[in-house]
């Protein structure tokens, strides 16, 4: 697609419910990011994938944290057990090889816990 | 873990007004990007930096890079209502990986008519 596309945009959860995040990257792109935004913060880097193999999972905050690209495209992001601090805007961004020059992001889905 | 500290935290200015946001950092960067994020949206790319004293120009905003590559700042002249937003700068670590970016907590600027 043109762009990086993120679903939902918003989610509500209970506290302890598990929810997944879907991002669909730009066609071809190699690399893909996800990125964690607390209100009134940068965002956080999360894990790295490249094609399908996550080479970097170090800022997964938690095991509750789980994310996957089983054929090198779609990605999801999965937080089991769902706790009000998880709530945050959950960003994608992705590029050819990893860049040094800039990433593309996707809008991002708040997850809001409850 | 490299912190990069960005300042001013909040700007609001009239339409027409220069302004300098700054982001410094003690780690050396490979590069350095900003980032404009409007509310609702995720991060679009402005620039990005890599050389010691680089300065670029994009219409009315302009970028520099510190000679030892660990500060950076963004300079808009005349500013314009659309150019409110959040400003993030963010570094590739030249000692650590090739791809995480470390961003600051931004600048949220706002340009009143």
């Amino acid at each position: 697609g043109a762009g990086v596309s993120q679903s939902p945009r918003y989610k509500v959860a209970k506290r302890g419910q598990d929810v997944a995040l879907r991002c669909d990257p730009i066609s071809g792109h190699v690399s893909l990011f996800w990125y964690q935004q607390a209100l009134g913060q940068g965002p956080e880097f999360l894990t790295y994938f490249q094609n399908e193999a996550q080479l970097d999972k170090s800022g997964l905050p938690s095991d509750r944290f789980f994310a996957e690209r089983p054929e090198g495209s779609v990605s999801t992001l999965k937080i089991q057990r769902t706790q009000q601090e998880d709530s945050a805007v959950y960003l994608c961004a992705s590029s050819r090889p990893p860049s040094l020059r800039g990433y593309t992001f996707g809008s991002g889905t708040r997850l809001t816990v409850v | 873990t490299q912190l990069l500290e960005q300042s001013p935290q909040f700007l609001s200015i009239q339409e027409g007004e220069n302004l300098t946001v700054y982001c410094n950092s003690s780690s050396v960067f490979s590069s350095l990007q900003w980032y404009r994020q409007e509310p609702g949206e995720g991060p679009v790319l402005l620039v990005t930096v890599v050389t010691g004293g680089e300065v670029k120009k994009l219409k009315r905003l302009t970028f520099q890079f510190g000679d030892a590559r660990k500060d950076s700042s963004l300079h808009i002249t005349a500013a314009q209502p659309g150019d409110t937003g959040l400003y993030l700068c963010a570094g590739v670590d030249s000692g650590g990986s090739n791809y995480k970016l470390t961003f600051g907590k931004g600048t949220l600027l706002t340009v009143n008519p």
